[in-house]
């Protein structure tokens, strides 16, 4: 199993739509959880980080699920902008102080 | 004002030759990294260095050497490059949050350097 684990998609879906990427990651002990979203031949950039309880920014929201050790990431209202590979990372064990990225799961909105 | 900055942005070279990549950051961050993306867009930690002490080297042949004279730079360099070290790298940066335990939060990017080795 991989350590995080995505759907590398892509998803084509129209402008206005709501769309949702899931993630798993193998250490149940892993404490940071985060979205970054990553544009074409670009740096990855911070989209969110992801709380316990769930959080929202604008039209987008995360999820965090420890029993099943996976996040989400939903984007309601899709714009055209919202276009790119949206990277799951996980820290998986504070001690290593490092992150550990997902492949990215990309995303095609469409006029 | 760019927080983290890579140069060249660009680097094609031939097999066998020795090349270097410089980042600078000018955030106040104590913690800095370097990353690899592959073809498949797979991105990977090298090296991570805290305070000018490395403090995680994977598994990445000694071919390749990192440097930080001082916590706002990270240098690599590499030697008799491969074409299999054909890829895009990342410098990145972030600020340690030791009272709080958490380590490798939010980290901020360089634009991040295209080698091609011929």
């Amino acid at each position: 199993r991989k350590e995080v684990e995505q759907d590398p998609g892509p998803f084509n879906v129209p402008e206005g739509a709501t769309v949702a990427f899931n993630c798993t990651y193998s250490n149940s002990a892993s404490q940071s959880f985060f979205w970054y979203r990553q544009d074409c031949r670009k740096e990855p950039k911070l989209l969110m980080s992801v709380y316990s309880s769930g959080n929202e920014d604008g039209r987008f929201t995360a999820q965090l699920n420890r029993a099943s050790q996976y996040i989400s990431l939903l984007i309601r209202d899709s714009k055209l902008s919202d276009s790119a590979t949206y990277l799951c990372v996980v820290n998986l064990d504070t001690g290593r102080r490092a992150l550990t990225f997902g492949s990215g799961t990309r995303l095609q909105v469409q006029p | 004002d760019t927080a983290v900055s890579q140069t060249p942005k660009y680097l094609v070279t031939q097999m066998g030759n020795d090349k270097s990549i410089k980042c600078e950051q000018n955030l106040g961050h104590d913690t800095m990294y370097w990353y690899k993306q592959d073809s498949k867009k797979f991105l990977k930690i090298m090296f991570s260095y805290n305070n000018k002490e490395l403090i995680i080297n994977e598994t990445v042949p000694n071919r390749f050497s990192p440097k930080s004279p001082d916590k706002a730079h990270l240098n690599l360099h590499i030697n008799s490059l491969e074409l299999g070290d054909s890829a895009v790298y990342f410098c990145a940066s972030s600020q340690d949050r030791l009272t709080s335990g958490r380590f490798g939060d939010t980290q901020y990017f360089g634009p991040g350097t295209r080698l091609t080795v011929l």
